[in-house]
């Protein structure tokens, strides 16, 4: 089936470091989405990025469908941050698959 | 422009009671997806819906899972005889179309605790 791995699973970083969350996934994608999801529980679309690279302030994102992965950049951390960040990608049938997800505390 | 909205967002129930969810899509999506994440564990598809027809439903329990999305108002997913292991957060997303690279865009989600 789909695979979605997600490393690090988890990070522990003091505010101000930069961090990077890697998604491997096993076949090619037409979809990829990455998600924080917040202490409280809520899920927060960050960036849809089936290839290439985009950027939204602090964070930015590259995937290279050609080799199955994508990296999630977070610049100048901020402890509000924390929670853990999800990637996801479609599949033929509609669906999204999650990966495990990486669980990022920071620290002040 | 409102995002997806789901209510209740915290439901408390007590085992063999009934519990239904309910998902209002964003305004113009007219696709409905339902997921569901047990503690600690990263979201999982359980049905996929337009108006008035169930597309997909591999993810949903074979017993006491049901869901649908009427022409008129908001889609459900309704649990009857709920189990301790029912307690999970149930996330509904939605999307403009149903093809498989389109974006999906989540609501707060549904915890549900059975006691």
């Amino acid at each position: 089936g789909i695979q979605v791995e997600q490393s690090p699973p988890d990070l522990i970083l003091q505010e101000g470091a930069n961090s990077t969350l890697r998604c491997n996934f096993s076949d090619s994608v037409n979809n990829l989405q990455w998600f924080h999801q917040n202490p409280w529980g809520q899920l927060i679309n960050l960036f849809y990025i089936p290839s290439g690279t985009k950027q939204n302030g602090r964070l930015s994102a590259t995937t290279v469908a050609t080799e199955r992965y994508s990296l999630l950049y977070i610049s100048s951390s901020q402890t509000t941050d924390s929670g853990v960040y999800f990637c996801a990608r479609g599949s033929s049938a509609s669906k999204i698959i999650f990966g495990s997800g990486t669980r990022l505390s920071i620290r002040p | 422009n409102a995002g997806v909205m789901q209510n209740p967002r915290h439901l408390v129930r007590r085992r063999g009671q009934e519990a239904r969810l309910r998902c209002s899509p964003m305004k113009g999506h007219s696709h409905v997806y339902w997921y569901r994440q047990l503690p600690e564990e990263g979201l999982k598809f359980m049905v996929y819906l337009q108006k008035e027809n169930i597309i997909d439903e591999s993810g949903m329990p074979k017993e006491r899972f049901s869901a649908e999305f009427p022409k008129e108002g908001p889609s459900i997913l309704r649990i009857q005889q709920v189990v301790r292991g029912d307690s999970a957060a149930y996330f509904c997303a939605s999307s403009t179309a149903g093809r498989s690279g389109d974006e999906q865009f989540f609501g707060p989600g549904t915890r549900l605790t059975v006691l």
